[in-house]
């Protein structure tokens, strides 16, 4: 597609349980990258893939974050025992050589 | 590391003001690009323009220009004749051009919440 696409648009959830967020990225473009915004204002980088590999994972918490981009599948970001914390909106952007991104509507995640 | 400044918080102006949005970076590498978006309140963010920092060339785009100087580690944007629409957060950013896994990794600034009021 022309544009990035992130489903679901809200993602409501109680503490603990699992949240699975997902990007289909501009068609043609090889880098994906994940961002999480909080308290309206501040990014934080997640996860960069060129292509299926993972590129850059150093903004992950590990213990709980997991990401995913799979040939011919939208990639998917997954939370594992979800906190309060992880709270956020969380934006999906594509690139087609790294350097701009163009950024999905992101995905609203309320942690009750 | 790298790190974007947008000391302005909040910005308020009225309608056909000129208004401009202070952006300041530090790196230590000597190729990286600047970015500015717009992030309205849909809440999706918008890109503006990319800059190379070997580009330091100004640029004009409609009512928005752009004011890139190396020397102060500066990339400025400025909206000429301010509209309501123009109300919105307005982001900078910077990646490094270099190679390595953090090549593209976008580091914001704080944001400046612009409102133009008619």
């Amino acid at each position: 597609g022309e544009e990035v696409a992130q489903t679901p648009k809200h993602l409501v959830r109680g503490e603990g349980q699992k949240a699975k967020l997902y990007c289909a990225p501009i068609k043609g473009h090889s880098y994906v990258f994940w961002y999480q915004q909080v308290l309206k204002n501040e990014f934080k980088f997640l996860i960069s893939f060129q292509n299926e590999n993972v590129f850059d994972e150093t903004g992950m918490p590990k213990e709980r974050f997991s990401a995913k981009c799979l040939p011919n599948s939208p990639c998917s970001l997954e939370i594992q025992a979800t906190k309060l914390e992880d709270s956020a909106v969380y934006f999906c952007a594509s690139s087609q050589s790294g350097k701009t991104q163009y950024f999905g509507p992101g995905t609203r995640l309320l942690v009750l | 590391a790298q790190k974007v400044t947008q000391a302005q918080t909040e910005i308020s102006v009225v309608e056909k003001e000129d208004v401009t949005l202070d952006c300041v970076y530090e790196t230590r590498d000597t190729t990286y690009y600047l970015f500015w978006y717009k992030q309205p309140p849909s809440g999706e963010l918008v890109f503006l323009i990319r800059r190379n920092s070997f580009d330091e060339q100004n640029e004009i785009s409609g009512r928005y220009s752009w004011n890139f100087q190396k020397s102060t580690s500066s990339f400025n944007f400025t909206i000429t004749a301010s509209q309501v629409v123009d109300s919105a957060v307005y982001f900078c950013a910077l990646s490094i051009n270099a190679g390595g896994t953090s090549y593209g990794k976008l580091t914001f600034g704080q944001g400046t919440i612009l409102t133009v009021h008619p």
